[in-house]
Parts: structure tokens; sequence; C-alpha cells
């Protein structure tokens, strides 16, 4: 059974840039999660998709999207990047976000420059 | 592997020791928990979770102990080995988040030595 996939692996942008992450969640859920992780800030949430519908979204800017496909795969975008947003990316997945817990993926390192 | 964090509180114990990692979580309304563990250059992986109507839950090798009281959550491992170096984590769900908002810790970097 194949994890959560995140592409790309690695990303470099320069500030003022936008970017696109995609993330591939285990066939069957239907939850799609997206993490910030950074040294001085940890693991923090971002926004929660189900069913294509976002659910739940975390206390940050509107410069991040994110967007959930018919087929539960999801994406995030970032805009008019700033250097503060260079962070590892985590997306989770869960079959209902809600009696299981959830499986991560490893994750896409941006940095912004 | 990429840093997960600077300055976490470490564990540094011997390879057959018992390890004990502690957590306080913020939010007396939490109803799930959960234990991750990250090694450096991946995401985080399940290890155990409990529920608020449980105090205690066994795996295979570790333990999570929940004291709602104190609003303490510890994770024991048993005979900890080398490969269980990483940073653990622990998540909690609170209830007016409608279950699908980890809350997560800190974060405790464990070493173990051969």
């Amino acid at each position: 059974k194949a994890g959560v996939t995140q592409t790309p692996r690695y990303l470099i942008k320069t500030r003022g840039q936008q970017v696109t992450l995609s993330c591939s969640p285990i066939s069957g859920h239907r939850s799609v999660s997206w993490y910030q992780q950074t040294p001085g800030q940890g693991l923090q949430f971002l926004f929660e998709y189900f069913s294509e519908t976002q659910r739940n979204k975390g206390n940050f800017p509107g410069r991040f999207s994110g967007r959930q496909f018919s087929n539960s795969r999801s994406e995030m975008n970032v805009s008019t990047l700033e250097l503060g947003d260079s962070a590892l990316y985590l997306c989770a997945s869960s079959p209902d976000g809600i009696n299981y817990g959830y499986t991560f993926g490893s994750g896409t390192r941006l940095t912004v420059v | 592997g990429e840093s997960v964090g600077l300055h976490l509180p470490t564990l540094s114990v011997q390879e057959g020791d018992n390890s004990i990692i502690n957590c306080a979580y913020s939010n007396s309304a939490s109803d799930y928990f959960i234990w991750y563990k990250q090694e450096s250059g991946k995401g985080p992986q399940f290890i155990i979770d409990i529920r608020s109507n449980m105090d205690k839950r066994q795996g295979q090798r570790v333990t999570v102990l929940l004291n709602k009281t104190v609003k303490h959550l510890s994770l024991q491992i048993a005979a900890t080995q080398p490969g269980d170096s990483a940073v653990y984590f622990c998540a909690e769900i609170p209830l007016n988040s409608g279950y699908s908002t980890l809350t997560f810790g800190k974060g405790t970097m464990l070493l173990v030595s051969p």
C-alpha cells in the first residue's frame, strides 16, 4: 500500500514568487491536512480538506491557500513568498480525519532566497 | 538530513534502557492524543494513540500514559534501541476542532547510544 506522496521533495524559490506543492494521500483516505514545520515554531497546522471542502484552517495569512480534488489529491499554494516561509511542508492523510490518526508524507523542503 | 528543531529537550540513554518521554498538553478539551516519531529527513511516523476515556495503552515496546488531571502525557519505550533515536512529538486533537486538527508539542530528541 503506497504511503502519502509529496512532490517535489525540494524546492528553491525567490522572494515574491509563488509556489504550488502537491500531495497524494493514501488510497481511500479522504482527509488531507497540511502542516508547516520550522525549527523555531515547530509543527503548525495550515488547513484540512475533506471531500474537496476545507473544514479547518490554521492561523496563517491569506497567502497560504489550498484545494483538494475529487480524487482526494491536494495542493497548497503560497503566493508572494517571504524568507520566513522557508520550511518543511508536510501533508498528512486520514480515512476521515476523525476516528483515525494521520499518516504523514516525507514533506517538501521549501527554501526562499 | 534536515533539522526538525533547534534546542529541543534531549534525552540520552544507553541501548537496552527504558526511556520515558514526557509531554504537557494545553487544551483540557482535547479528546484524542497521538505520539509521533520523526527521523531526520522524514515526516512524523505514528507510534501510538490514546483517547481521553483511557489512562494507559500499550503497544509493541511502547506504552502511553495519560493523566488528564494535570494534562500530562508520557511515552515509555522499553529496551530502547539505536533505531529509536529520533525526535518524538505528542499531538492532541481538541474536541472543538472537529477532530481534524493536530496540535503538536515542541518535541523531544531521543539519543540512544550503543
